[in-house]
């Protein structure tokens, strides 16, 4: 099993750009997350998902959007990057919500200028 | 919404020694308390995790202590090895809800040979 992924491992936007990040998890999880991390503020939850079709936001949903149109696959999507989304995106995903262990991919890092 | 606080920020420890990190929370519902280990570069790895049903948890070389009262647990590493040097994040859940986690801010442990 891979687990979680994450495409692409590393991209640089200029201001005003778009892009998606996919994440696809194996371990036929009902629950997946989308988290940044900041130098010095640990992850901070942007949108997640408790199943297909379903999304809610976080603590930090501004500026994003998401879509979990396959049980495996969660989206998290930029309309207009703005330097301030300079950060390394991780995607989670857990079997049965906030009470269970969540399995983290290795990163998205995006710088956008 | 839940806050998570964590100290130290950075610690350094002889190797073989002990090292202790603390967090309290501030939401009384929470009841799930994972520890999570952060290598350069990599997504963040479950290392402990303890429920509130129960107050110490232990695995080999790690422990984890929960005090439900006063809000507060703790990580315990003995006999301290080159390999645990990394980046360690506790976090606290919403009161077993669908939400995803709340994290502390992270502490660098540092192994000194």
């Amino acid at each position: 099993n891979a687990g979680v992924t994450q495409t692409p491992k590393f991209r640089v936007l200029k201001t005003g750009q778009s892009m998606t990040l996919l994440c696809a998890q194996d371990m036929n999880h009902e629950y997946m997350y989308w988290y940044r991390q900041d130098p010095g503020m640990g992850l901070r939850l942007i949108h997640y998902s408790v199943g297909e079709g379903t999304t809610a936001k976080g603590e930090v949903p501004d500026g994003y959007n998401v879509s979990r149109l396959k049980k495996q696959n969660f989206l998290l999507g930029l309309e207009s990057a703005a330097p301030s989304q300079t950060s390394v995106y991780f995607c989670a995903s857990s079997p049965g919500g906030s009470f269970y262990e969540q399995y983290f991919g290795p990163g998205t890092r995006l710088t956008v200028t | 919404g839940e806050n998570v606080e964590q100290h130290p920020s950075t610690l350094s420890v002889q190797e073989g020694d002990s090292a202790v990190i603390k967090c309290t929370y501030s939401d009384s519902a929470s009841n799930y308390f994972p520890w999570y280990k952060q290598e350069l570069g990599k997504g963040p790895q479950l290392i402990i995790d303890i429920r509130s049903n129960v107050g110490e948890k232990k695995d080999q070389r790690i422990a984890v202590t929960l005090n439900k009262t006063a809000k507060h647990f703790s990580l315990h590493i003995t006999e301290t090895q080159p390999e645990d040097s990394a980046v360690y994040f506790c976090a606290a859940n919403s009161g077993g809800g669908a939400d995803g986690l709340t994290f502390g801010k992270g502490t660098h442990l540092i192994i000194q040979p």
